[in-house]
């Protein structure tokens, strides 16, 4: 059981290049989730999906968008990257909604320069 | 969405037990609570959860004041293992829309 998947593990980008974490989980949960983590500080919640063909906006959308195509798959995709987007990224799932269990994935750490 | 309040950091000595405080005096009636931890250069992981009264499982156990403004996340016995980060984060139970807020969290230091 592989739970929530993301990748690529590292990725440098160089500013106004385009690109797309990929996050995947096979525990048909519907409610999943982006997050980014700066140095030393909490999570900030970027977007969140409650099931296939669903998308909001969480704390920090501004520069990032997603899709919701599948239900076992929420890609996160950056258009111009900026050195302000350099961060870890999380993804999450939960089963049944923000209330049960979130499973993360191990994260993706970007720099972009 | 509901606030919590957490200390920045504290410290425990390996094999005692911990008591982590969060403040949530603007919490709802449906409002649940739940603790998640990051261990360093980790995702996130589930500790706990509840809503009213006070729950246990094998990683912790759930102190909810009776008033609900705050709760205390219970570590029997410290192990050099359980040095990470606690989150404490309040969700509506009713609206599946909630958002999941993380706030800066407790780093719990464990002195050998």
């Amino acid at each position: 059981n592989a739970g929530v998947t993301q990748t690529p593990k590292f990725q440098v980008l160089k500013t106004g290049q385009s690109m797309t974490l990929q996050c995947a989980q096979d525990m048909n949960h519907e409610y999943m989730s982006w997050y980014r983590q700066d140095p030393g500080m909490g999570l900030r919640l970027i977007h969140y999906s409650v099931g296939a063909g669903i998308t909001d906006q969480g704390e920090v959308p501004n520069g990032y968008n997603v899709s919701r195509s599948t239900t076992e798959d929420f890609p996160l995709r950056l258009l111009s990257a900026a050195p302000s987007q350099t961060s870890v990224y999380f993804c999450a799932s939960n089963p049944a909604g923000p209330n049960t269990e979130a499973f993360f994935g191990q994260g993706t750490r970007l720099t972009v320069v | 969405d509901a606030k919590t309040t957490q200390p920045n950091s504290m410290e425990s000595n390996e094999e005692e037990p911990v008591h982590l405080p969060c403040n949530h005096s603007t919490i709802s009636g449906t409002d649940y609570i739940h603790w998640y931890r990051q261990l360093p250069s980790q995702g996130p992981e589930y500790v706990i959860h509840g809503l009213t009264s006070n729950v246990n499982n094998r990683m912790a156990s759930l102190a909810i004041a009776e008033d609900r403004k705050s709760s205390t996340l219970i570590l029997h016995r410290a192990t050099l293992r359980d040095a990470a980060v606690y989150y404490c984060i309040l969700s509506h139970f009713l609206n599946r829309d909630d958002k999941i807020i993380f706030g800066k969290g407790t780093r719990l230091h464990i002195l050998p």
